[in-house]
């Protein structure tokens, strides 16, 4: 079984804070991907990576950066928290064999205060 | 272009069959992808389609028509665990690794 972990289910910031989310997964996967999820506007991919130390911006990557120094790791970095930043955060992964099923993390909710 | 289109809610009979329609701009197209997601759990795939028809697996089948940028998701035999929401994605870039996701479709089952 695919397992892709984060290192919070939920995590209370303060604006100004540097913020790390962590997402592992134990497959060997070579993609990486990190989304933020709000009401009303659904999945909003952020960054992802193809590879260790590669990376390329989504969506949505003001405000943030991700670091990928292992193959089973990738980070995301709020340098400077701020309020509108409060959001459900997902990670996901893929084989790069052909299969595009993407699967996920089971999300870390932030609360920037 | 990415602009995907689906309703934001609906609701259903226990035992019925519902269909979940999604639209997309078709630019770019590498895929169109099914996820099911109950509320304060993660995403999981249901289905991809990337050729034109329709693709079956047990209860839920995804249909996909490339030339007019549509697909949809139906569902038979509505179970009340089917309850959620479900989000039609499009992949783009090789191997259809990047997704853009609509805003999903919360689908209420009711007895």
């Amino acid at each position: 079984d695919v397992k892709v972990t984060q290192s919070s289910r939920y995590l209370v910031k303060r604006t100004g804070e540097k913020v790390f989310l962590e997402c592992v997964q134990d497959m060997d996967h070579e993609n990486m991907f990190w989304y933020r999820q709000d009401p009303g506007l659904g999945l909003r991919l952020i960054y992802f990576s193809y590879d260790v130390k590669m990376k390329e911006k989504g969506d949505i990557p003001e405000g943030y950066s991700v670091s990928r120094e292992k193959k089973e790791r990738f980070s995301l970095i709020l340098e400077s928290a701020s309020t509108n930043q409060t959001s459900m955060y997902l990670c996901a992964s893929t084989k790069d064999d052909g299969d595009p099923e993407q699967f996920f993390g089971p999300g870390t909710r932030l609360t920037v205060l | 272009g990415q602009n995907i289109d689906q309703p934001t809610e609906m609701t259903a009979t226990e035992g019925a069959i519902v269909q979940i329609n999604c639209t997309y701009q078709t630019s770019g197209f590498n895929g169109l992808f099914w996820y099911q997601q109950h509320a304060g759990e993660a995403p999981t795939f249901l289905s991809y389609n990337v050729l034109d028809g329709l693709e079956e697996k047990g209860r839920f089948s995804s249909f996909l028509s490339r030339s007019k940028g549509y697909s949809y998701l139906l569902l038979k035999e509505l179970q009340m665990k089917d309850s959620a929401s479900y989000l039609c994605a499009e992949g783009s870039g090789a191997g259809s690794y990047q997704l853009t996701f609509g805003k999903g479709t919360k689908l209420s089952v009711i007895p």
